[in-house]
Order: C-alpha cells, then sequence, then structure tokens
C-alpha cells in the first residue's frame, strides 16, 4: 500500500499567516493527490484535487503543487475559519485508497 | 446540491453485526462509484472500501482490515448505498462516512476521486 506522510503532525499559526503543509508519499504517484479539510465535528470537505486543482467553491487563498512524492498544500493568509485538520489522500493505485496521519492547524 | 445522509449507526457488542445505510440525492447516484470510510475518535480517516458502478458490474474492494467481515452494496432504484458490518470488533469502533466518487480520465488511464463526504454514523463496538 501507498504511504503518505504528512509534516508537520500539528501547527499553530496567526491570523494573515502564509502557512504550507507538506505530504510525502512512498511511491510515486503522478499527481493523484487530493486534500480535504475537517473542521470539529464536521466531515471531511474536499479542497484540492490533482494536487493542485481547486475544487469548486473553495477561496482561492488555499493551493497545491507537487508531483511524483512530494507535495504541499499552502494557505497563502490564514483566517479564522482555516483552522482544522487536513488530510492528503492519494487516488492512484487501489485498494486501499490511503490517506495522510493529517496536520493539525490551530491557532498561536 | 449533493446530499449523503447516513443512518443505522449504534451500540452492538463484539461479535455482532450492523447494517448502515447512506441515502443519497442531488445528483445521479447510478453513475458514481461510492465509498466507505471512517474515523476513529480523535484520529485520522481509514478507507473502509468501494463499490463501482452497473457499468463496472458493481464490483467492490475492500481494506484489509474489514475484508471477509464487511459487505458493501447499493440499490441504484432507492438511490442508496449499504455498509453489512459482520464479526464486529472493538477496533471498528468509529464514524463511518459515505462519499461519493467521480472518475477522470487522465494520462492512458481511469482514476478514482472522493468529491462529496456524507456527515457520519457512529458505530460504537462495546460488551
Amino acid at each position: 500500500a501507498i504511504q503518505l506522510t504528512q509534516s508537520p503532525s500539528s501547527l499553530s499559526a496567526s491570523v494573515g499567516d502564509r502557512v504550507t503543509i507538506t505530504c510525502r508519499a512512498s511511491q510515486g504517484i503522478g499527481s493523484a493527490l487530493a486534500w480535504h479539510q475537517q473542521k470539529p465535528g464536521k466531515p471531511p470537505k474536499v479542497l484540492i484535487y490533482d494536487a493542485s486543482s481547486l475544487q469548486s467553491g473553495v477561496p482561492s487563498r488555499f493551493s497545491g503543487s507537487g508531483s511524483g512524492t512530494d507535495f504541499t498544500l499552502t494557505i497563502s493568509s490564514l483566517q479564522p475559519e482555516d483552522f482544522a485538520t487536513y488530510y492528503c489522500q492519494q487516488f492512484h493505485t487501489y485498494p486501499p485508497v490511503t490517506f495522510g496521519q493529517g496536520t493539525r492547524l490551530e491557532i498561536k | 446540491e449533493v446530499q449523503l445522509v447516513e443512518s443505522g449507526g449504534g451500540l452492538v457488542q463484539p461479535g455482532g453485526s450492523l447494517r448502515l445505510s447512506c441515502e443519497a440525492s442531488g445528483f445521479t447516484f447510478s453513475d458514481h462509484y461510492m465509498d466507505w470510510v471512517r474515523q476513529a475518535q480523535g484520529k485520522g480517516l481509514e478507507w473502509v472500501g468501494r463499490i463501482r458502478n452497473e457499468a463496472n458490474s458493481y464490483t467492490t474492494e475492500y481494506a484489509a482490515s474489514v475484508k471477509g467481515r464487511f459487505t458493501i452494496s447499493r440499490d441504484d432504484s432507492k438511490n442508496s448505498l449499504y455498509l453489512q458490518m459482520n464479526s464486529l470488533e472493538t477496533e471498528d469502533t468509529a464514524l463511518y462516512y459515505c462519499a461519493r466518487d467521480r472518475t477522470k480520465y487522465s494520462g492512458g488511464r481511469w482514476y478514482v476521486l472522493i468529491d462529496d463526504w456524507g456527515q457520519g454514523t457512529l458505530v460504537t463496538v462495546s460488551s
């Protein structure tokens, strides 16, 4: 199974900060990576697919990049509603579909 | 608007069975592959399995942790997805989400992407 490792596992930042989260795959997955956002007590929500394509309705301050084994999710200017847990997910090879362990973004 | 509404969760003893349902609306359910994904309290997301559409013979795939115990099915006439869970273990305690997939063709092959999530239903396995 393809393993995804996110870093950092948790992160404290302030409103207005630029934040980057990294996801590394155990083998090459091309651009077959998605990012999901999950707020406390809520289901996940798709933010980005194909490593860099923004899901409809997602603010443009979110962006994704990378291919192969190394990927990043960047939030250009943190807003209060962005404090959440972020998961990367590969759809290159299944079964199984795999997720990263999550990155918890907290208010500093 | 896409809506996915799970139901059927509850408390069950180890070794018991439970059947979850997911009722879909706001899209052509029969066209889509569908997934189940679970999340233990305070933990990350774990894919449970997938069912393809009729055009792909309703074939299924499962995570190793549930293969042989869980069965995914669907009834397109009722816009519904199901997860039959047997021989439940305490480790199966989690919030279970159904998720809609979409397929895309790129670079000579097909990919399957999760593109929407339900609200989840809680399963607790405990004596």
